[in-house]
């Protein structure tokens, strides 16, 4: 099955901060999307991307499918940025292949 | 309008017992799909509905069942539990054709 790689693991910041966080994948997709973890477990959509650059307030995300690739961008980091983001990638069958998620921590 | 519920939030079971999870989807949404997620990993998928039918399942043994009612929601049963299933079962829905997929906010299982 498809796999799906994120980086870096873990990231800390200072408020602020910008950051870029980075999923590859092994095969060609017909849908990505990120999300963020909140501290109770809710998934929360951030960006529904499989190709193309989409902005929504201080995040961006930029997906360039012929490579492989997904970039979410985080622009003057605020602590209730902080968390566990997540890329997955569905390729056939509406099933969602997760990566293991860069965890966020932004300090005030 | 309302999102993805999901009941109970919280479970406790015994080894053994046998649990029963329910999810509700998005209003306009037909596909309901459920994975597991241990702690400190990404969610794996367990399997999705969609008409009443199961139409893909992941790696996971038949103790894992599912239902999905004329409404469109939909359970997730697991029988004779094990320490291993304890993690947090997210429930996901979405509109067959058009694949952006939401998803409640969980039910955390312990096994004890």
């Amino acid at each position: 099955g498809i796999q799906v790689e994120q980086s870096p693991p873990d990231l800390i910041l200072q408020e602020g901060a910008n950051s870029t966080l980075r999923c590859n994948f092994s095969d060609s997709v017909n849908n990505l999307q990120w999300f963020h973890q909140n501290p109770w477990g809710q998934l929360i959509n951030l960006f529904y991307i499989p190709s193309g650059t989409k902005q929504n307030g201080r995040l961006s995300a930029t997906t360039v499918a012929t490579e492989r690739y997904s970039l979410l961008y985080i622009s003057s980091s605020q602590t209730t940025d902080s968390g566990v983001y997540f890329c997955a990638v569905e390729s056939s069958g509406s099933r969602l292949t997760f990566g293991e998620g860069t965890q966020l921590t932004v300090n005030p | 309008d309302a999102g993805v519920t999901q009941s109970p939030t919280h479970l406790i079971k015994t080894r053994g017992q046998q649990v029963t999870l329910r999810c509700s989807p998005k209003s306009g949404h037909d596909t309901v799909s459920w994975y597991q997620q241990a702690l400190g990993q990404g969610p794996q998928f367990i399997f999705q509905y969609y008409e009443e039918e199961e139409r893909q399942r992941g790696n996971f043994p038949d103790r894992f069942s599912g239902h999905q009612f004329p409404n469109y929601s939909s359970e997730l049963n697991v029988n004779a539990l094990l320490l291993g299933d304890s993690a947090l079962y997210l429930c996901a829905s979405s509109l067959i054709g058009a694949t952006e997929a939401f998803f409640g906010q969980g039910t955390r299982l312990t096994v004890v």
